[in-house]
Order: structure tokens, then sequence, then C-alpha cells
């Protein structure tokens, strides 16, 4: 198994502009979700999905959106770039929502300029 | 909001020492409560976790105390080694009005000093 794979590793954008953060797995995991890590304030959830078709909002959903049609894909989409959004993106499946382990991708560093 | 407070931000110790990092957490109901360990420039690892019903769980040279009445838990480290050097985060479990959520530490650099 691969895991959980994103793309792409590393991304620079301009203010406003529009991109694409790929995730699949495939471990046939029912929960995937999306967390952004800013230094010194720990992961946060931006949207999650608890299985296909099905999306919902985390703690910090403002500005990305997520679509889920597939069980292997969750991809998270940013509308429109800003400096704000620079961050590191953790996509990450577990088999089902609770208190399991939740598998990591390896993290997608995105730069806004 | 719930939160998860954590500390220290950083902690710096001797290698074969032991390391102790703490997280106090406001949701009474919160039941799981897992670690994470991120190396630098990787991805985050489970390395231990408990449930609200125990009290205290060990894994080789790690181990997890929690303590509901007082709504806070710590991970214990003993002879650390090099490779300990981490990002370690703690997490609890939340409850919403229609879903479950983890809610994050801010997490602890551990340095290990040779």
């Amino acid at each position: 198994n691969a895991g959980v794979t994103q793309t792409p590793k590393f991304q620079v954008l301009k203010t406003g502009q529009s991109m694409t953060l790929q995730c699949a797995q495939d471990m046939n995991h029912e929960y995937m979700s999306w967390y952004r890590q800013d230094p010194g304030m720990g992961l946060r959830l931006i949207h999650y999905s608890v299985g296909a078709g099905i999306t919902d909002q985390g703690e910090v959903p403002n500005g990305y959106n997520v679509s889920r049609s597939t069980t292997e894909d969750f991809p998270l989409r940013l509308l429109s770039a800003a400096p704000s959004q620079t961050s590191v993106y953790f996509c990450a499946s577990s088999y089902s929502e609770g208190e399991i382990t939740i598998y990591f991708g390896e993290g997608s560093w995105l730069t806004v300029v | 909001g719930e939160n998860v407070e954590q500390h220290p931000s950083t902690l710096s110790v001797q290698e074969g020492d032991s390391a102790v990092i703490k997280c106090t957490y406001s949701d009474s109901a919160s039941n799981y409560f897992p670690w994470y360990k991120q190396e630098l420039g990787k991805r985050p690892q489970l390395i231990i976790d408990i449930r609200s019903n125990v009290g205290e769980k060990k894994d080789q040279r790690i181990a997890v105390t929690l303590n509901k009445t007082a709504k806070h838990f710590s991970l214990h480290i003993t002879e650390t080694q090099p490779e300990d050097s981490a990002v370690y985060f703690c997490a609890a479990s939340f409850y919403g009005d229609s879903n479950y959520q983890l809610i994050w530490g801010a997490g602890t650099k551990l340095i290990i000093k040779p």
C-alpha cells in the first residue's frame, strides 16, 4: 500500500491564483480530512469527509473547497490564494470517524506571494 | 470553543534523561487522547494513545498518563535517545453537534542533547 499520497509537495502561488492539492489513499478508508499546520499553531482541521459524497467543514474552512466523488480521492481547492494561506497542508485518512489511528500524507508546502 | 493546551513549547533534555510533556483539555466529555510524533520535514505519526477508561499506558520507553478529574494527560519518555528529537503533538476527542473531531495541542519541540 502507498498509504496517503499528496501532490504537489511544494508550490508557490501568486495572490489571487487558484489551485488544487490532490490527495489519494489506497487503504479503503472512509474518513479523510485536510489540516493546515502553521508554526506554533499545531494542526487545524480545514474540511473532512466521512465517505464518498459527504463533506463537512472543520475549524478553518474559509477560502477552501473540497469534494469527495470517490472513496480514494479528496482534493482540496484554494479558491483565490492569499498570503495567509501560506502553510503546510496535510491530508489524512482513517478507517472511520472516531478514536483510531489517523494516517497522514507527507505534506504539501504552499507559499503564497 | 474547546481547546487543548500543551506545555512546554520547547523541551531540552540530556540524552538518557527523561522527558515529560503535559496537555490540558477543556471538554470533560473527551475520552480519547492520542500522541503524535513529527520529525523535521516529515508527517505526524501516532506513537501512543489512551482512552478514558485507563489511567496509564506504556509502550517500551514511552508512557501516557491520564487524570480525568483534572482534565490533563502527559507523555513520558524515559532513557531519551537522539532519535526522540522531534515535535510532539497531543490531541483530545471532541464531539460537536453532529461530528467528531480531534482538538490538537500546539506541539512541543523536544531536543535531545548529546
